[in-house]
């Protein structure tokens, strides 16, 4: 089953380190998004790309926060100096089809904690 | 963008239906109702969506009200595998992000 992967599923970092996260989707999709879960809330919209273009960012993703996807396949996603507040699940879902239609599969996550 | 109320927990007893409500008064008429479901220490994963008409999947079943500012999601026989947090998110065209709520915690007694 070749779905949505993540790498590395656990990450734990010291305060002002600088992480980078890897998403591979579902090798036919064009569309990939990244999301950020904390405890207890659903998960928060930060980028999506139409192949390798950056179509959308939240403001929640400030200039610490770098996304790419080159080659519209596998996409990273960098927070440079890292905050405690930082700390959160980051997900990652690609898409074949366009809103309002298009399921989004989602993967298993990515579990930053930061000291 | 048009924004959804679920209570934030139910519980259910095993082999029973379930009916998970969802508001959404200030609905627009080209707004999609999503239903998504996040099993604990996983992403979420698609459920079933509608615009007007009920639909049927092999999960679930979408009940929309006449007048479309409510929904409910129906799980006809619940297992203990159905023990998630339930998402009712709105889509429409142009807008790719899918804005989760709080969802509902739905929790299945055996």
């Amino acid at each position: 089953d070749t779905g949505v992967s993540q790498d590395p599923r656990h990450k734990i970092t010291k305060r002002g380190q600088n992480v980078t996260f890897r998403c591979d989707p579902i090798s036919e999709h064009n569309r990939l998004y990244w999301y950020r879960q904390t405890l207890g809330q659903g998960p928060e919209f930060l980028t999506y790309f139409q192949n390798e273009a950056q179509l959308e960012k939240s403001r929640l993703l400030s200039d610490r926060f770098s996304a790419e996807r080159p080659k519209g396949s596998f996409s990273t996603l960098e927070i440079q100096r890292t905050e405690q507040g930082d700390s959160a699940m980051y997900l990652c879902a690609s898409s074949q089809g366009t809103a309002p239609y298009g399921e989004q599969f989602f993967g298993p996550g990515t579990r930053l904690t930061v000291l | 963008d048009a924004k959804t109320t679920q209570p934030n927990s139910m519980e259910s007893n095993e082999e029973e239906p379930v009916h998970l409500p969802c508001n959404h008064s200030t609905i627009s008429g080209t707004d999609y109702i999503h239903w998504y479901r996040q099993l604990p220490s996983q992403g979420p994963e698609y459920v079933i969506h509608g615009l007007t008409s009920n639909v049927n999947n092999r999960m679930a079943s979408l009940a929309i009200a006449e007048d479309r500012k409510s929904s409910t999601l129906i799980l006809h026989r619940a297992t203990l595998r159905d023990a998630a947090v339930y998402y009712c998110i709105l889509t429409n065209f142009g807008n790719e992000k899918l804005t989760f709520g709080t969802g509902t915690r739905l929790t299945i007694i055996p």
